[in-house]
């Protein structure tokens, strides 16, 4: 079965420093991989996704992501935090079975930007 | 395109009572799907649909949940004899057959007193 994980429940960055957060997965074949975003009380929105493309993939909001195989990781970066960025943040690995495309998302990280 | 739309987005309900949840997707979004999400957790697949036809369920969904897409547009997602657990926010999500990013609408809030 297909999983991911989110190291790092929470993180917590100066504005303006470097994001990471963290994603490793788990899959027998080539994955199709997503990070979304969540803001208080609202749904998920599409930062970026990997499907077997580029491996450096970038998204909205200044978001990029690297798949790399050999370390099974498919971390999310953003250069320099805004304040904008505090919100939870969601890794997933889709799983094709019969014609539906699942999403297996991480536990997610929270992200806290401070002055 | 106006995104997955939900509603309501927020529902307080009495242990043992009944409510549904509605879902419009994407127009032409031929798949459709409900994750159901608890605090501190990520979103957790449900059912899923292709048209009107119900081609997957989670054994998370128990025999109190029922969802239903009529004529392969909307979704309900009906919750019988509510419980505490059931307190959550359930997410509907939609996607074309042949795309590969999977839309989430804003998720309705249950809130089980």
């Amino acid at each position: 079965a297909q999983s991911v994980t989110q190291l790092g429940s929470h993180v917590s960055v100066s504005e303006g420093a470097l994001v990471l957060l963290r994603c490793n997965y788990s899959s027998s074949v080539p994955p199709y991989l997503f990070w979304y975003v969540q803001y208080p009380n609202q749904g998920l929105q599409l930062l970026l996704k990997y499907t077997s493309a580029a491996t450096l993939v970038k998204g909205i909001n200044g978001f990029e992501a690297e798949f790399k195989k050999s370390e099974t990781s498919f971390h999310l970066t953003k250069p320099s935090a805004h304040m904008s960025d505090a919100a939870e943040y969601f890794c997933a690995v889709r799983t094709n079975t019969g014609t539906a495309s699942k999403l297996t998302f991480g536990t997610g990280t929270r992200l806290q930007v401070t002055l | 395109d106006t995104g997955v739309s939900q509603n309501p987005r927020h529902k307080i309900t009495k242990r043992g009572q009944n409510v549904t949840f509605r879902c419009d997707p994407i127009s032409e979004h031929n798949r459709l799907y409900w994750y159901r999400q608890t605090l501190g957790q990520g979103p957790e697949f449900l059912t899923y649909f292709q048209n009107e036809a119900q081609l997957e369920k989670s054994r998370l969904l128990s025999d109190r949940f029922s969802a239903e897409r009529p004529k392969g547009s909307f979704s309900t997602l009906e919750i019988q004899r509510t419980e505490q657990g059931d307190s959550a926010m359930y997410l509907c999500a939609s996607d074309p057959s042949a795309g590969n990013t999977i839309y989430f609408g804003e998720g309705s809030w249950l809130t089980v007193v």
